[in-house]
């Protein structure tokens, strides 16, 4: 059973651009989570989504940042204009049911330039 | 927002010694999960706890639940080369999902 898949591994952008990062949850995961980590610091919780649905956007910076988890294919999380301060290593989780245990993927390091 | 806190920040220990690393919160949480994380990787489940009060056993690595619902403590004994990295404690509360993390734990192990 593959685990929790992230891509791209490194993403590279300019001041102003737009990054789309990917998660593929485990086989029989419907429940996805996004946190961020910034150097030397613990993860920050971001978004919970379960198919097509957002049930806890409560770490959501309000602008730029948007999540999704359609019914078919990755969840996806974007950040519209990016800025140095995106610079992070951004982790997906999944989880089969509600109130299970949240397998992490390998992460996507941002680099802001 | 909420913050567990964790420590020592770092420790740099012999190899073959025993490790004790702790988290503390100012609120009450009803799971606590130790995670190891290493160098370009993702978090790692080592142990969860559901209980308050309960401990629980996982190779060389021991984990309780504080009694208050607010700490846990994590030990490792004997520890060996492979035991390097940053290890995270986290908790839920209530029926939320997401899961508050502590700042880490590096451990550095002279062989």
């Amino acid at each position: 059973n593959a685990g929790v898949m992230q891509n791209p591994r490194h993403l590279v952008r300019r001041r102003g651009q737009e990054a789309r990062l990917r998660c593929s949850p485990m086989k029989g995961h419907s429940h996805v989570y996004w946190y961020r980590q910034l150097p030397e610091e613990g993860l920050k919780f971001m978004v919970y989504l379960q198919k097509e649905n957002i049930i806890d956007e409560s770490g959501m910076p309000k602008e730029r940042f948007s999540a999704e988890f359609p019914k078919e294919g990755p969840s996806i999380l974007r950040i519209q204009q990016v800025v140095r301060g995106d610079s992070a290593a951004y982790f997906c989780a999944s989880s089969p049911n509600y109130q299970e245990t949240q397998y992490f993927g390998p992460g996507t390091r941002l680099l802001v330039l | 927002g909420q913050q567990l806190n964790q420590s020592p920040q770092s420790m740099f220990i012999q190899e073959g010694e025993d490790v004790s690393m702790n988290c503390t919160s100012s609120s009450i949480f009803n799971t606590w999960l130790w995670y190891k994380q290493d160098p370009g990787e993702g978090p790692v489940l080592l142990i969860a706890l559901y209980k308050a009060g309960e401990l629980t056993s996982n190779g060389r690595l021991t984990a309780q639940f504080g009694i208050t619902r607010k700490d846990s403590f994590l030990n490792i004994s004997a520890s060996i080369p492979s035991d390097v990295g940053i290890y995270f404690c986290a908790g839920q509360q209530g029926g939320a999902q997401k899961l508050v993390f502590g700042q880490g734990t590096r451990l550095t192990i002279n062989p």
